[in-house]
């Protein structure tokens, strides 16, 4: 069986801050891949990463990181500097190799005040 | 390109009626997923087409809720009668053909989601 929990159900930070949104994943497959969506306002889910089990490396893209530790099964979103555009709710889902769905955790609400 | 688009975006309807959600994939995608979340919980996945066959439909809660995909293009889910507990978003997605494991790792375009109320 597969599982993602995602610990923090909300985070409030101010504009400008770093914040970090937890993700642990459970399964027994050895080959699987993680994913990152993010949810705006307007509701559609918005990929932002895709993670295969095999490549560890941490990744940049602009104000967004995402560190993977298959050793404590995380993979870690940080927001460097966020702004109030960043305010939504993330989810963290994974993906066996024979599988055909994504198992998503419950979701982080972020809010970013200005 | 247009993405994945789902209609209606918002639906409300009595206990014990019918109810039928539709959903546009991507041109060219093959593979169309149905998820939902109820409030509260986690977004589940419910079944899985490749062109116009059910490839997966382990998630579907009970034998009220009839999804097809005639053609292999657009999808509707029916939920007959609608329950009380069936309130919730429904996401539609869709990705690119590929095998098992390969496509493993394609990025699914989720729609706008069709958010459900059963009164």
């Amino acid at each position: 069986a597969q599982k993602v929990t995602q610990a923090q159900t909300e985070i409030s930070v101010v504009e400008k801050e770093d914040v970090t949104l937890d993700c642990v994943y459970e399964t027994r497959d050895t080959t699987y891949y993680l994913f990152w969506y993010k949810q705006p306002p307007s509701g559609e889910l918005v990929f932002l990463i895709r993670r295969n089990s095999f490549d560890e490396q941490n990744e940049i893209s602009g104000r967004y990181s995402w560190n993977f530790q298959k050793s404590t099964s995380s993979f870690n979103f940080t927001i460097t500097a966020s702004q109030v555009v960043d305010s939504a709710v993330y989810f963290c889902a994974l993906m066996g190799y024979a599988g055909n769905m994504l198992t998503f955790g419950g979701g982080t609400r972020l809010m970013v005040k200005p | 390109e247009a993405g994945v688009t789902q209609f209606p975006s918002h639906s409300v309807i009595e206990k014990g009626q019918t109810v039928t959600l539709r959903c546009d994939p991507i041109s060219g995608h093959d593979n169309l997923y149905w998820y939902r979340r109820v409030m509260g919980k986690e977004i589940k996945f419910l079944l899985h087409f490749v062109k116009e066959s059910k490839q997966d439909e382990s998630g579907m809660p009970n034998n009220r809720f009839l999804a097809e995909r005639t053609g292999g293009t657009y999808s509707t889910l029916k939920v007959q009668p609608a329950e009380l507990e069936d309130s919730g978003v429904y996401f539609c997605a869709s990705s690119q053909e590929g095998g098992t494991g390969e496509w493993a790792g394609t990025e699914a375009f989720f729609g706008q989601g069709t958010r459900l109320t059963v009164v």
